[in-house]
Order: C-alpha cells, then structure tokens, then sequence
C-alpha cells in the first residue's frame, strides 16, 4: 500500500491527553516516524522507531503501534504543543518512504 | 553540530530550469540518505526523493519520478533538487533532511535533521 491516513483535525483541552493516529497497510511492517511542524517552521522529528524520543524532546510525547495503525500521543498536552503532526514510514515495498497527510492539533 | 543549510528562495518563470541545494555538515555526509520533500501552500508534507551521497544511488516517489532530479556532490558536502522546466504548480516550499539511520541498507523513516526550506514560486 502507498498510503498513510491521518485525521484532518484534533482538539485537546489544556492539560488533558490526546491520541493522533495513522493508518497504513505498511505500517504492519514498519515503524512510523512523527513530525511536529508549526507555522512558518521546518518540521521537527518527536518520535521515531518503536517508542523513542530525540533529544530535547518532552516525555509528554509517546508513541504506540498496533497493526497497521500508529499513533502519537500527548500526555498533558501544552499550548505549545499546538502544531500540525505528520507521520511517516516506508511503504509495503520499503523503497519508498510515505508522508501522512497531517493532522492539526489544536489546544483549546 | 549536525546542519543542513538550503539555498535562497527562487523565483522563476514557467519553462525555465532551477537547481537549489543543500549543504550538510558536522557530519559523514557521505554516510547518510538525504530526502527532498515538497509541501505546497497550506498542504502537507510530500516525499519526493532520497539520495545517498555514497554512491549516488537514488530514488524517487513515483508521483515526482520523471518530474525533478536528485543529485549530490559529495566533493563540497550537497545535495541537489532540479528542474529542466518549472510549472506554476511547482510552486511550494522545499526541505531537505537527512535520514537518521546511517548506512546504505538503512531502511528506517525518520528524518533527525532538516534544512530551514528553500521557497521556489514559479510565475509567469
């Protein structure tokens, strides 16, 4: 398959947890890689491989995979944590790598 | 201090070529994958392309396949993005980022580093 699926749009309350998922038949086989982007910024990378976190990045960010569906998830979510997320990985073939369509976290 | 720093922005005429780069450094930039990818206005991030600069093997989405080339100089540390004739539709902004994973046979996802963007609008 050549697609990952987000959703378009999440909302959080302050403080509160939120789950931002996406979907691919090659994620069955491949971890997801998850971008923070904000306006005007080059995208920054909050979780890669199994469950993993640059450095600099908060702990509040976690990431989970179950079948062919990953997700990032923000524990305690933050005003600056208001972004746009992307996910990425290889798709079914692993030659090729996949982009996400993005989902815009807003925190209300 | 791992960087990646792209060239200006560009504007261009439809039909004429462009080439931008990308300058990696603190580095082996001989030793990691360097990815293109396009986002357009108020859209999301597209993958284009990945060259290793090693042995230059490269490739590309098949949506941009045919559509640009990517190329690298490891001699001066760059990575290239070019087009023989631009279209209005080009018009977006372009990231390079390296791979995190070291090595030819890396088959991970994850871009660790990106460069600041190079904006290319195409007008007539």
């Amino acid at each position: 398959s050549s697609e990952l699926t987000q959703d378009p749009a999440v909302s959080v309350a302050l403080g509160q947890t939120v789950r931002i998922t996406c979907q691919g038949d090659s994620l069955r086989s491949y971890y997801a890689s998850w971008y923070q982007q904000k306006p005007g910024q080059a995208p920054v990378l909050v979780i890669y491989g199994k469950n993993n976190r640059p450095s600099g990045i908060p702990d509040r960010f976690s990431g989970s995979s179950s079948g062919n569906t990953a997700s990032l998830t923000i524990t305690g979510a933050q005003a600056e944590d208001e972004a746009d997320y992307y996910c990425n990985s290889r798709d079914s073939s692993g030659n090729h790598l996949l982009f996400g369509g993005g989902t815009k976290l807003t925190v209300l | 201090e791992v960087q990646l720093v792209q060239s200006g922005a560009e504007v261009k005429k439809p039909g004429e070529s462009l080439k931008i780069s990308c300058k990696g450094s603190g580095y082996s930039f001989t030793s990691y994958w360097i990815g293109w990818v396009r986002q357009m206005p108020g859209k999301g991030l597209e993958w284009m392309g990945i060259i290793y600069p090693g042995d230059s093997d490269t490739r590309y989405s098949p949506s941009f396949q045919g559509q640009v080339t990517i190329s690298a100089d490891k001699s001066i540390s760059t990575a290239y993005l070019q087009w023989s004739s631009l279209k209005a539709s080009d018009t977006a902004m372009y990231y390079c980022a390296r791979l995190a994973e070291a090595g030819a046979a890396a088959g991970t996802s994850d871009f660790d580093y990106w460069g600041q963007g190079t904006l290319v609008t195409v007008s007539s």
